[in-house]
């Protein structure tokens, strides 16, 4: 099966820092998922991309959907401590399954 | 609110047990999915149910059989447990299967074999 290269495996910031990390296949994908995962729960969609080039923010998040299709991005603005946990992206090639990143774990230190 | 709703929590079983790991869903999804996470890796599919009445193997099937028993709910059984089989279990659903339809989760089984 496919597994999606995320990058970086692990963040330690300050509060208030900006964050960035990404996510790259060697497919082409149709859609991007941006995905937060706290302890003992499930993930939660934070930012959905169906687009080449497609911006889109929710909050202090924004995603990216890379020009080339292989790769997305995620940004934090203003890092809080509540931005704790680990960050998945998902993509999909065609009609098939969502293919998961192995995930960034963040830690906000205040 | 509840969304995607998994039983149990947490079991612990012992080599060659057999358990069904239960999900129900109450948006009136059409699709519904079984993932396992293990640490370092991505969630990988196990099976997918696209509509009610239909099942298709995903990723990593081995071992593993499900049943989709109605539009709610889409069950998983492990007929004989293996320690490789120790992950933490994610049921999933989303309005169509299969198209860029984002999953909602919940909040996962998570699962220990002796």
């Amino acid at each position: 099966g496919q597994q999606l290269n995320q990058s970086p495996q692990s963040m330690f910031i300050q509060e208030g820092e900006d964050v960035s990390m990404n996510c790259t296949s060697s497919s082409i994908f149709n859609t991007w998922l941006w995905y937060k995962q706290d302890p003992g729960e499930g993930p939660v969609l934070l930012i959905a991309l169906y687009k080449a080039g497609e911006l889109t923010s929710n909050g202090r998040l924004t995603a990216q959907f890379g020009i080339t299709r292989k790769d997305s991005f995620l940004n934090i603005s203003a890092s809080i401590p509540s931005d704790v946990g680990i960050y998945f992206c998902a993509g999909q090639e065609g009609s098939n399954q969502f293919y998961f990143g192995t995930g960034t774990s963040l830690t906000v230190i205040p | 609110n509840a969304g995607v709703t998994q039983t149990p929590k947490f079991q612990v079983l012992k080599t060659g047990q057999s358990m069904t790991l239960q999900c129900a869903q109450d948006m009136n999804h059409n699709s519904m999915y079984w993932y396992r996470q293990d640490p370092g890796m991505g969630l990988r599919l196990i099976y997918y149910s696209a509509s009610e009445g239909t099942t298709d193997k995903g990723e990593v099937p081995n071992g593993y059989n499900v049943s989709r028993l109605n539009k709610r709910e889409f069950s998983l059984r492990l007929e004989s447990a293996a320690p490789s089989q120790t992950s933490v279990y994610f049921c999933a659903s989303s309005e169509v299967g299969l198209s860029n339809q984002p999953q909602h989760f919940g909040d996962g089984t998570r699962l220990s074999i002796l």
